[in-house]
């Protein structure tokens, strides 16, 4: 069974800094790509970051771009997403998510996990 | 960035009726087009990869269309269960892109 389950998430000040991990069982962890995805309270889903199974290549939408940070452990079975500099903005359920095609840095995403809690206020 | 818009933003229909959502693309993503389902506190589940393949489990009353800027998910009736928000998702260009989300909700 495939599993997903992340933890990290909290309460920082604007500025501050947050990792977030993401465990994974039940698949062959190196041969996917994997993907951070936040939702806002009450809004719709947006799309963070991405990393090949190789963890050679990275991807991040513009709004993160120079602040966040996302790597992988492949020995370990943890996707992890480093949060620099963060501001109010920030603030999201983070989700990690599988995708689906192995191989393929982009893909679309089968499995999730329940998402960790970002919150960034003073 | 490929933006995609998605319509209508609120769908109120009656359990046993067909369901109509639309997603457009800014430009092409060929057939690079997933579909999504959310209920309340829950995660996003996958429906529809590549504009037209259903996922494992999904049932046959969903179904995905199009290709290149348009596409469409339709639910053949409607279950209880059904009601919820559905996003969409390119995954043609960097950096991937999900559309603002369709709220279906009981009429």
């Amino acid at each position: 069974e495939v599993q997903l389950l992340e933890s990290g998430g909290g309460l920082v000040q604007p500025g501050g800094s947050l990792r977030v991990s993401c465990a994974v069982s039940g698949f062959t962890f190196t041969s996917y790509a994997m993907n951070w995805v936040r939702q806002a309270p009450g809004k719709g889903l947006e799309w963070v970051s991405a990393i090949s199974g190789s963890g050679d290549s990275t991807y991040y939408t513009d709004s993160v771009k120079g602040r966040f940070t996302i790597s992988r452990d492949n020995s370990k079975n943890t996707l992890y997403l480093q949060m620099n500099s963060l501001r109010a903005e920030d603030t999201a359920v983070y989700y990690c998510a599988k995708v689906k095609q192995m191989y393929d840095s982009s893909g679309s995403l089968d499995y999730w996990g329940q998402g960790t809690l970002v919150t960034v206020s003073s | 960035e490929i933006v995609l818009t998605q319509s209508p933003a609120t769908l109120s229909l009656s359990p046993g009726e067909r369901a109509t959502l639309s997603c457009r693309a800014s430009q092409s993503v060929s057939s690079y087009l997933a579909w999504y389902q959310q209920k309340p506190g829950q995660a996003p589940r996958l429906l529809i990869y590549d504009a037209s393949n259903r996922a494992t489990g999904i049932p046959a009353r969903f179904s995905g269309s199009g290709s290149g800027t348009d596409f469409t998910l339709t639910i053949s009736s409607l279950e209880p269960e059904d009601f919820a928000v559905y996003y969409c998702q390119q995954r043609s260009n960097w950096p991937q892109t999900f559309g603002q989300g369709t709220r279906l909700e009981i009429k």
